[in-house]
């Protein structure tokens, strides 16, 4: 049974980086074809996807238009785990944070973790 | 960007159908994905690849696709009460979520 635990500060001050950690049992983060996800979900309504990466003989990196610039997401074959950085963040960042695998669609995800952005 | 659009919310009594549509340029072209999504939860994966419905997952949710996809909740009950997203791939093959249903069973 595949799962996946987020960890990572709630809190975060406005223009700093939000980092987020996804560790992952059950599978592996290189793992040929099978991406590692991270969507969040704002309070002003709606699911946003993030960005990903997958190993497909070569690490793949593929972020949203949205986020392009600020965003970061690394794999760490050692711990078996991948991260998100999201650099200079605003209010406008405040939302709960989810990491994913897309095996057939986004079928397993973590727990979430709010993310407030404020000083 | 590349845009899904969803009725904003869908009302039903129990026991009755609920129908939600995802409407996009390329749908038609492109498979369709269903989240569930609940207060305090994490979303649910309920329709993959147009029509596929994960183990687990119950019977009366389907799927189907063309130039619009459709999440089918048919004998709707209390507990499917939540927010529903469809999500597709753009042209760069990156997800996009639509922009979400409330489904009401009362």
């Amino acid at each position: 049974q595949v799962q996946l635990q987020q960890s990572g500060p709630g809190l975060v001050k406005p223009s700093q980086t939000l980092s987020l950690t996804c560790g992952i049992s059950g599978d592996s983060v290189s793992r040929n074809n099978v991406a590692w996800n991270w969507i969040r979900h704002s309070p002003s309504g709606g699911l946003e996807w993030l960005g990903r990466t997958l190993y497909r003989s070569k690490w793949i990196y593929d972020y949203a238009a949205s986020v392009k610039g600020r965003i970061t997401i690394n794999p760490d074959t050692s711990r078996n785990q991948f991260s998100l950085q999201l650099d200079s963040v605003t209010p406008e960042d405040t939302a709960v944070y989810y990491c994913a695998r897309s095996l057939y669609g986004m079928d397993v995800w973590g727990q979430g973790t709010t993310v407030i952005v404020s000083s | 960007s590349y845009e899904l659009t969803q009725p904003p919310s869908v009302s039903v009594s129990p026991g009755q159908t609920a129908r939600i549509t995802c409407s996009g340029d390329a749908l038609a072209k492109k498979y369709a994905y269903w989240y569930q999504k609940k207060p305090g939860q994490a979303p649910v994966l309920v329709i993959y690849e147009d029509r596929k419905r994960p183990s687990g997952v119950p019977e009366r949710f389907s799927g189907s696709s063309g130039t619009m996809a459709t999440l089918t909740i048919s004998g709707a009950q209390v507990e499917d009460e939540a927010d529903y997203y469809c999500c597709s791939t753009d042209s760069s093959g990156n997800p996009v979520f639509g922009t979400g249903t409330k489904v009401t069973v009362l």
